[in-house]
């Protein structure tokens, strides 16, 4: 069965730490991996994807894939109060788009 | 404004009753998906469509039915509700890679 593992927290990070979010895929050939966000009572947002294994940074958000462990991560840098959220890992298992998604993981930001 | 809608936003449903989940799209995307989510399970497809007038199963379809004679519509039916259908619902639609969701609707079956 295709999963994908998240610690469901909740992640307590002081204000201006880094955050790092980790997600382990089954799927060995899986090739597209995302990281959405979603606050309490929202629905989910799209942060980041990556399909090359190694570092994507898009402002304080860094995505990194190791395809040989099947790990992927979010790093939050400067963390602030407004990122606290669940954070959904999603994986792309198959050539249809469909993704299988983590459980989350909750992040809190203490200020 | 672009996006997906879904409706109603919430419903409290007695067991046994039929009902419709509605979701319109406005992004022309060929993919429409409809997923429930509930506490510590994580979203869970229920069935999707990667073009109009057509549909597949996911990963938990027993119990609904959707149809998908459109691009932008892609209403999700439940025939006889149960209570383990209580959750929220979140339509979603995709361009290929990202995939964009509608604002949810929370739904108990009593």
């Amino acid at each position: 069965q295709k999963e994908v593992e998240q610690n469901s927290g909740p992640l307590s990070v002081p204000e201006g730490a880094i955050a790092s979010l980790n997600c382990t895929y089954s799927d060995r050939g899986s090739q597209s991996f995302f990281w959405y966000r979603q606050y309490s009572g929202k629905s989910p947002e799209l942060i980041m994807f990556i399909y090359s294994n190694g570092d994507k940074e898009d402002g304080r958000f860094t995505a990194q894939l190791n395809k040989a462990s099947q790990y992927v991560s979010l790093l939050i840098r400067d963390s602030q109060p407004s990122d606290s959220a669940t954070y959904l890992c999603a994986v792309n298992m198959d050539s249809n788009y469909q993704l299988i998604w983590g459980a989350g993981t909750k992040l809190i930001i203490k200020p | 404004i672009a996006g997906i809608t879904q409706a109603p936003t919430s419903q409290i449903l007695a067991a046994g009753r039929r009902m419709t989940l509605r979701c319109t799209q406005d992004m022309r995307h060929n993919a429409m998906y409809w997923y429930r989510q509930d506490l510590g399970l994580g979203l869970r497809l229920i069935h999707y469509s990667n073009t109009a007038g057509t549909t597949g199963k996911g990963e938990v379809p027993d119990g609904y039915s959707v149809s998908r004679a459109n691009t932008d519509d892609f209403p999700l039916t439940l025939a006889s509700a149960v209570p383990s259908q209580t959750s929220v619902y979140f339509c979603a639609s995709s361009d290929g890679n990202e995939q964009f969701f509608g604002p949810g609707t929370r739904l108990t079956v009593l």
